[in-house]
């Protein structure tokens, strides 16, 4: 069966810190990969997402990153975190054939201080 | 641009009544739309999806329905509980082009159900 785990459930981090969420999927091959934020009690703002291995697409400038060093793990970064950057955090997968719905790990809850 | 425009933003139903959540969306390359429920300090779960060659599916007491020609698709929650009280966001899937694979969101309905 196909899961996909997140981790850490809950980050504090200082203001100027480092971040790295990891993401990774398994029981598929090739999935779309994606990287969303909500701002609590608002909707799911898409930041990245993934087709493929070296094919990431950014929908919002910021100072995040994501890369995808392996098919199936998905990582979200930052060099230094700003204030602004705290939310819940949610990577999804989808498998890559027509008309699939995607799934969601349980999130991360980022707060920076 | 919100490419999937969703309404109400919150609904107050009662108990055992019809909570109907709307969505909207202009892109022909949209080929599959999911509904989601969220429920607090969860990720998105999903609850029912259709694709655009059908114009209703049922799962127990879930429907959508969808007008390809209005562009436009709807949640209905028939007999509502006080336990479906949660997010529901309606969604889209592009199929091709320079979005292929996106997933695009509705801005999310909360949903409370009064007992």
């Amino acid at each position: 069966s196909q899961t996909i785990h997140q981790w850490p459930a809950t980050l504090v981090q200082p203001v100027g810190s480092p971040l790295s969420l990891e993401c990774t999927v398994e029981g598929t091959s090739n999935p779309n990969l994606y990287w969303y934020r909500q701002a609590a009690g608002r909707g799911l703002q898409l930041l990245f997402y993934s087709i493929g291995i070296d094919q990431i697409s950014s929908e919002v400038p910021q100072n995040l990153s994501a890369s995808r060093p392996q098919d199936r793990q998905f990582i979200l970064s930052s060099k230094k975190l700003l204030l602004s950057d705290s939310g819940f955090y949610l990577c999804a997968y989808s498998t890559y054939k027509r008309g699939t719905e995607a799934f969601f790990g349980q999130g991360t809850r980022l707060t920076v201080v | 641009q919100q490419q999937v425009k969703q309404s109400p933003q919150s609904l107050i139903v009662q108990k055992g009544g019809i909570s109907i959540i709307n969505c909207a969306y202009e892109n022909t390359a949209f080929d599959y739309f999911p509904w989601y429920q969220q429920f607090p300090g969860k990720g998105p779960a999903l609850l029912i999806a259709i694709r655009p060659d059908v114009s209703e599916k049922k799962e127990g007491r879930f429907t959508i329905s969808f007008n390809k020609s209005a562009k436009q698709f709807s949640l209905h929650i028939m007999d509502s509980q006080p336990g479906d009280s949660a997010t529901y966001f309606c969604a889209a899937l592009s199929d091709r082009g320079s979005t292929l694979g996106r997933l695009y969101f509705g801005r999310g309905t909360q949903l409370t159900v009064w007992p």
